[in-house]
């Protein structure tokens, strides 16, 4: 089945770009998303991509797709204490319209 | 051993029908949340109970009834089934500190709801 791996934590100085890695198996993957979870909230979407793309960029985040290693990445500009969050991957395919979330990663700001 | 659990995984239904969507999370967690996947794939919140106690309500039609009878379990009862209730909606779970600083969400597999 569909497998989707983050690394669990991130530490990364205010100011500095932050950069949270994905991979995942599903090589039908259609669609990939980014979601953050703030303390005491629900998911947010933040941005997300289509497998026929290689890069997005929104403002401060920038999402790199290399489809042919099945590695997803966030990068966060010029991170913010605002910015400490869990940052879920996730992944779709044609035809199987659930999503498959990764374990997360745990990102903490250092002042 | 499975963590967060959803039953049934499928359902189908005709319109105006009552169902309910059954989570349970056997990880001590004390907050249970449910989603809703929307036509393009994207996930919403819509509610999230810590023990026992709705924390968080977003708009949803009244419809849709969470109940939590334990905090191991929170099921979804929605009335009057309408044709847009069709979805996946998922269940998930985490264990919430003081001051609400959050522990990583673990998801179920999701139920997928077509209502005909």
């Amino acid at each position: 089945g569909e497998d989707v791996e983050q690394s669990l934590f991130l530490s990364v100085r205010e100011g500095d770009s932050s950069v949270i890695n994905c991979t995942y198996t599903d090589s039908s993957s259609t669609y990939l998303y980014w979601y953050k979870q703030e303390p005491g909230a629900g998911l947010q979407l933040l941005t997300y991509i289509f497998s026929n793309m290689d890069m997005k960029q929104d403002q401060r985040l920038t999402v790199l797709l290399n489809k042919k290693d099945k590695h997803l990445s966030l990068r966060i500009a010029d991170t913010q204490t605002g910015d400490s969050a869990i940052y879920f991957c996730a992944e779709s395919s044609e035809g199987n319209e659930k999503l498959t979330f990764g374990t997360g990663t745990r990102l903490t700001i250092i002042p | 051993d499975t963590a967060v659990s959803q039953t049934p995984k499928y359902l189908v239904t005709q319109m105006g029908n009552d169902k309910s969507i059954k989570c349970e999370q056997n990880l001590g967690h004390d907050t249970m949340y449910w989603y809703k996947q929307d036509s393009k794939k994207f996930l919403k919140i819509m509610f999230s109970y810590n023990n026992k106690e709705l924390i968080i309500n977003e708009t949803v039609p009244n419809r849709f009834s969470p109940k939590s009878p334990d905090k191991a379990h929170l099921n979804l009862h929605i009335n009057s089934l309408e044709l847009g209730d069709s979805a996946v909606y998922f269940c998930a779970s985490s264990q919430v500190g003081e001051g609400f600083s959050t522990d990583t969400q673990y998801f179920g597999p999701g139920t997928r709801l077509t209502v005909l």
